[in-house]
């Protein structure tokens, strides 16, 4: 079955400066990569999400970026905000699959 | 984004009892729900996908008997914890799959604390 790994597993920043987090996946047939930020308490939020069909994707301080060759993707963030500082998980399923999660990133921006 | 609704956020619950837990997709339809079980400072563990008008189909590891799942409708599915113990006592969290223009999209709900004493 899928395998998702991601990393780091913890990364502070100070604001302004830019995040970058990764993950690799192991099924070639995975489709669909979501990146989620769940604050304390509270459940996943979408934040943005690719296909296999495309490479980047880009929506305002957050972008993602896949690889399906080397099979990962990363999401990137600048300028990073106080209020970024959340948990981060990246994601990865096929079609209408259920999602497979990886371990989560505690991304700590400090003013 | 889609909106999806869990109730109540927290309950507690005496050992022995049952529990149930509700998850609503507000402005969709959702063929696919899934709940997964979340402890603290880990990741989302997934316990079961719940297709409406069939059988939940349950990761392995999940007691079927224990954790009953119901998805009576195209917007509702219900997660009961049955006899419960503290071991039970958890975060759950549903997710519902809708159709976008670009494709399947999941969406969370809020989650639902679980504290059996």
């Amino acid at each position: 079955g899928e395998n998702v790994e991601q990393h780091p597993s913890t990364l502070s920043v100070q604001e302004g400066d830019s995040a970058v987090i990764k993950c690799t996946y192991s099924d070639s047939a995975s489709n669909y990569f979501p990146w989620y930020k769940q604050e304390l308490g509270k459940g996943p939020q979408l934040i943005i999400d690719i296909r296999s069909n495309v490479g980047e994707k880009k929506d305002q301080r957050i972008a993602v970026t896949l690889n399906k060759t080397a099979k990962h993707f990363s999401l990137h963030i600048t300028e990073t905000q106080p209020e970024d500082s959340a948990v981060y998980f990246c994601a990865a399923s096929k079609g209408f699959q259920k999602l497979v999660f990886g371990t989560g990133t505690r991304l700590l921006v400090s003013p | 984004g889609a909106v999806v609704s869990q109730h109540p956020s927290r309950v507690i619950c005496k050992s022995g009892t049952s529990v149930k837990i509700e998850c609503r997709s507000l402005d969709f339809q959702a063929t696919t729900m899934f709940w997964y079980r979340q402890f603290p400072k880990k990741s989302l563990m997934l316990m079961a996908t719940s297709n409406e008008g069939s059988k939940a189909t349950y990761e392995q590891g999940v007691e079927k008997d224990k954790f009953l799942i119901n998805h009576a409708s195209l917007t509702l599915s219900t997660l009961t914890v049955t006899s419960a113990h503290p071991e039970d006592s958890s975060f759950y969290i549903c997710s519902a799959t809708t159709l976008r223009d670009t494709g399947n999209t999941i969406y969370f709900g809020e989650g639902s604390w679980l504290t059996v004493v």
